[in-house]
């Protein structure tokens, strides 16, 4: 089993739908990353979280400590959102990542 | 300001050879991670420096090496390659531990 587990794999929806992707860990963490993955490779991270609820535009990522989940929420999507969502969590010295979702918006 | 810079983007090279690729960091950023990405997977922890120092290891066989410059920029060594060892290198560079800044990655095919 991974230690960082995300669902689902794949997610398809339309212009303006409202998304989740949600990430479960079974290690303990200092940090959790949510970035976003282009073709070509390039990473972009969206956010960094310890604890709560953070918010960019129509990004929203929210961490539950106890129950070691987090979700990223995605509000009134757009195709340029299509792209890989990886979930990644900071275990001592270095970064566990998940496997990704991969998310097609149409319009 | 400059994000993470990886060079080169792209290389192609031939079983049994070595490979190095470099990675430049964010101005006053004094830690540098190594990923390696397998097509289709998500990345795989290979190492981390911190002012200087290594202060972390993957599991990946001793054919890999990496060592950081008083510079803070970084070096990953790749020996004896192998066909597996396809994939996309990616750096990401931090302040200490924390706010990862990734580059855009190496992609490497051994043919």
């Amino acid at each position: 089993k991974n230690e960082v587990e995300q669902s689902p794999q794949n997610l398809t929806a339309q212009e303006g739908e409202f998304i989740t992707i949600n990430c479960s860990y079974s290690v303990g963490i200092s940090a959790l990353h949510w970035l976003q993955q282009h073709p070509g490779g390039g990473i972009v991270s969206l956010f960094m979280l310890s604890s709560g609820k953070k918010k960019h535009g129509r990004l929203i990522a929210t961490i539950n400590i106890q129950e070691k989940h987090s979700s990223l929420h995605i509000t009134a999507s757009h195709p340029r959102d299509s792209a890989v969502y990886i979930c990644a969590v900071y275990n001592t010295d270095k970064l566990i990542f998940g496997t990704g979702t991969r998310l097609q918006v149409f319009p | 300001d400059a994000g993470v810079t990886q060079s080169p983007t792209h290389l192609i090279k031939t079983r049994g050879q070595q490979v190095t690729l470099r990675c430049s960091p964010i101005s006053g950023h004094k830690s540098v991670s190594w990923y390696q990405q397998v097509l289709g997977q998500g990345p795989q922890f290979i190492f981390q420096y911190y002012e200087k120092e290594e202060r972390g290891r993957g599991n990946f066989p001793d054919r890999f090496s990496a060592r950081q410059f008083p510079n803070y920029s970084s070096e990953l060594n790749v020996n004896a390659l192998l066909l597996g060892d396809s994939a996309l290198y990616l750096c990401a560079s931090s302040p200490s531990y924390y706010g990862y800044t990734f580059g855009s990655g190496t992609r490497l095919t051994v043919v």
